[in-house]
């Protein structure tokens, strides 16, 4: 089984929609949770950390759920420049690297 | 301040070539890594450097060497490439983000390699 597992999409949606991305992880032990966002051709680059009581950054919050083993990534108010591949990563208690989920596409229409 | 750098951006190699792909951070952080990323595979962890001196394995360690030359460079070498090493790769380094604590990745450009 992997370790983090996403709904790899595409999703499209149009400008000012609300979308919705999710996550599983499977190591009862991961500690940190991120979202990173890629875009095309480019590195990935920290969108935002998770944390348990959930948090918000301007247009996106994202949830955690740790009886569950659930990430979630909410976007309001989706603008054309938030198309990208958003990844979910976990980290486990004491490990220094990183897990990493396949991705989710989002692409946002005119 | 240039982050995470890495070389060559692109290259492509025959079967049995080798090559070394250099990576150096400014940073001054002490972890560093190299990842490769295939379509539907997402990124995955080839070696790790926690530390000057120090490197473990990652995922997917078989067929690649690294060396930790300094605290700024972390290089990653194919002996002898084969198609499978199809990929692109990317190193990174880990810091703290200067908010609560918080530790993340930064990563380089990367590095687009084929190998016929």
């Amino acid at each position: 089984r992997k370790e983090v597992e996403q709904d790899p999409g595409p999703f499209n949606v149009p400008e000012g929609a609300t979308v919705a991305f999710n996550c599983t992880y499977s190591n009862s032990a991961s500690q940190s949770f991120f979202w990173y966002r890629q875009d095309c051709r480019k590195e990935p680059k920290l969108l935002m950390s998770v944390y348990s009581s959930g948090n918000e950054d301007g247009r996106f919050t994202a949830q955690l759920n740790r009886a569950s083993q659930y990430i979630s990534l909410l976007i309001r108010d989706s603008k054309l420049s938030d198309s990208a591949t958003y990844l979910c990563v976990v980290r486990r208690a004491g490990a220094n690297n990183l897990f990493f989920g396949t991705g989710t596409r989002l692409t946002v229409i005119p | 301040n240039a982050g995470v750098t890495q070389t060559p951006k692109f290259q492509v190699l025959k079967t049995g070539q080798s090559m070394t792909l250099q990576c150096a951070q400014d940073m001054n952080h002490n972890s560093m890594y190299w990842y490769r990323q295939d379509p539907g595979m997402g990124l995955r962890l080839i070696y790790y450097s926690a530390s000057e001196g120090t490197t473990d394995k990652g995922e997917v360690p078989n067929g690649y060497n690294v060396s930790r030359l300094n605290k700024r460079e972390f290089s990653l070498r194919l002996e002898s490439a084969a198609p499978s090493q199809t990929s692109v790769y990317f190193c990174a380094s880990r810091g703290s983000t200067g908010i609560e604590g918080g530790y993340e990745q930064y990563f380089g450009p990367g590095t687009r390699l084929t190998v016929t």
